[in-house]
């Protein structure tokens, strides 16, 4: 079956602009991630949902980023006021589920953001 | 508090030389390790995982929890092994539960 999906591929937006980074998780995934990729950075976690909620927002970076997810399947990211620094590529993976037996995480093809 | 570590940000062997990637790890409880690769235009795709014990494509990683290490190895290195390879944990409680947490990655070149 597909695998994770992302969109859009590429989003090159300018400083002060809110954007929204949309995942689709594999169907019947329970759990859903969001990673952030950067240079020299590696791969930041920034929240993870169970379902509709969200146990683990500890690695978003400020109150400029939030996520949602509705209907237990597709999640969106939503930066506000998006500055220089935000420019990465932001990863999606899902799961069949979480906790204390590890699910292998898909990961999707990613966004890549740019904020010029 | 977790942590994973790859000290070498770019690594290059020659075909058919033996490779090593190094992952250390800090963490209070009993993690799961692994192993997760990206080939170029690919997506990110988990390699290995410690509590499987096998290998794939020819690689392994022994996790030493006295020298809190699970280092990367392959006797005999391919050009179709150059990727960036991540050391990720996974922690066995609470939050650390539903997350991974990744090194910085490293860029294995494989020249012929």
């Amino acid at each position: 079956g597909a695998g994770v999906s992302q969109s859009p591929s590429n989003k090159v937006t300018e400083k002060g602009k809110d954007v929204e980074l949309r995942c689709d998780p594999i169907s019947g995934h329970t759990a859903l991630y969001w990673y952030r990729q950067s240079l020299g950075q590696g791969l930041e976690f920034l929240i993870y949902f169970q379902g509709n909620s969200a146990p683990d927002k500890s690695g978003l970076p400020s109150d400029r980023f939030s996520a949602e997810r509705t209907g237990g399947s597709v999640s969106t990211l939503t930066i506000q006021r998006t500055q220089q620094e935000d420019s990465a590529v932001y990863l999606c993976a899902s799961s069949l589920g979480s906790g204390t037996a590890h699910y292998e995480q898909y990961f999707g093809p990613g966004t890549r953001l740019t904020v010029t | 508090a977790q942590r994973v570590t790859q000290p070498e940000k770019l690594l290059s062997v020659f075909k058919g030389a033996p490779v090593e990637l190094k992952c250390n790890y800090s963490y209070s409880g009993s993690p799961e390790l692994f192993w997760y690769v990206q080939y170029s235009r690919q997506r990110l795709q988990l390699l290995l995982r410690h509590i499987s014990r096998e290998s794939i494509k020819g690689f392994t990683a022994d996790l030493n929890k006295g020298e809190t290490s699970f280092h990367l190895k392959k006797p005999f290195a391919q050009e179709e092994d150059s990727a960036m390879y991540y050391c990720a944990l996974r922690g066995d409680r609470g939050s650390t539960l539903g997350r991974l947490y990744f090194g910085r990655g490293t860029q294995l070149t494989v020249w012929p």
